[in-house]
């Protein structure tokens, strides 16, 4: 099955800096890459994805870019602001027979901006 | 904007005693599933449904759970004998339709197990 990877688990950014969290994938056949924002409390809200006919999509502040011969897909957040604090997971997923496949979570980020 | 919804936000029960978890999916969507988070783990998928019937479930998805969709709106999780593991966040999410991928989460329900 589908093995995802994630790094870094923490980490801290001062307020205006970018941040990037990067993840692996170990299934080729796997073609959609969500990322979710956990807040304390909550459950994961989708800010972003991509699926793999696509390198790169952007959304304001928030990027993700996909490398599909090398498995690995990043979230980039520019000009921090302190309500981007918050856990941050990436996902992948492929089609099933059914027509939708659940999404294998990494291990999360937890990502603190620096007033 | 339509929202999945969870009720209770958090149930607290003794170990061995039955548990239902309840999920209202966005109205229009027609895939659901549920996960769950063990406190500072990351989130695993338990089971997804369609058309009335599990399309995929989990190792931990045993015998002790079973899913329904009672009434065309409401979607449940119950777990027969809670153990101790079992305690988690419990999410429910749902898709649109066939060949989509966006999963619409819920906010979740903290199950605690003593």
């Amino acid at each position: 099955g589908e093995n995802v990877e994630q790094h870094p688990s923490t980490l801290s950014v001062q307020e205006g800096d970018s941040a990037v969290i990067k993840c692996t994938y170990s299934d080729s056949a796997s073609n959609y890459f969500p990322w979710y924002k956990q807040e304390l409390g909550k459950g994961p809200q989708l800010i972003i994805d991509i699926r793999s006919n696509v390198g790169e999509k952007k959304d304001q502040r928030i990027a993700v870019t996909l490398n599909k011969t090398a498995k690995h897909f990043s979230l980039h957040i520019t000009e921090t602001q302190p309500e981007d604090s918050a856990v941050y997971f990436c996902a992948a997923s492929g089609i099933s027979n059914f027509g939708n496949e659940k999404l294998t979570f990494g291990t999360g980020t937890r990502l603190t901006i620096i007033p | 904007e339509p929202e999945v919804t969870q009720t209770p936000s958090h149930q607290v029960t003794q170990m061995g005693q039955e548990v239902i978890l309840r999920c209202v999916p966005i109205s229009n969507h027609l895939y659901f599933y549920w996960y769950r988070q063990i406190l500072g783990q990351k989130v695993e998928f338990l089971v997804s449904f369609y058309n009335n019937e599990i399309s995929e479930k989990s190792e931990i998805f045993d015998d002790q759970f079973s899913v329904e969709r009672p009434d065309g709106s409401n979607f449940t999780l119950k777990i027969r004998s809670t153990k101790l593991e079992d305690s988690a966040m419990y999410f429910c999410a749902s898709t649109p339709r066939v060949n989509t991928d966006t999963q619409y989460f819920g906010p979740g329900t903290r199950l605690t197990v003593l």
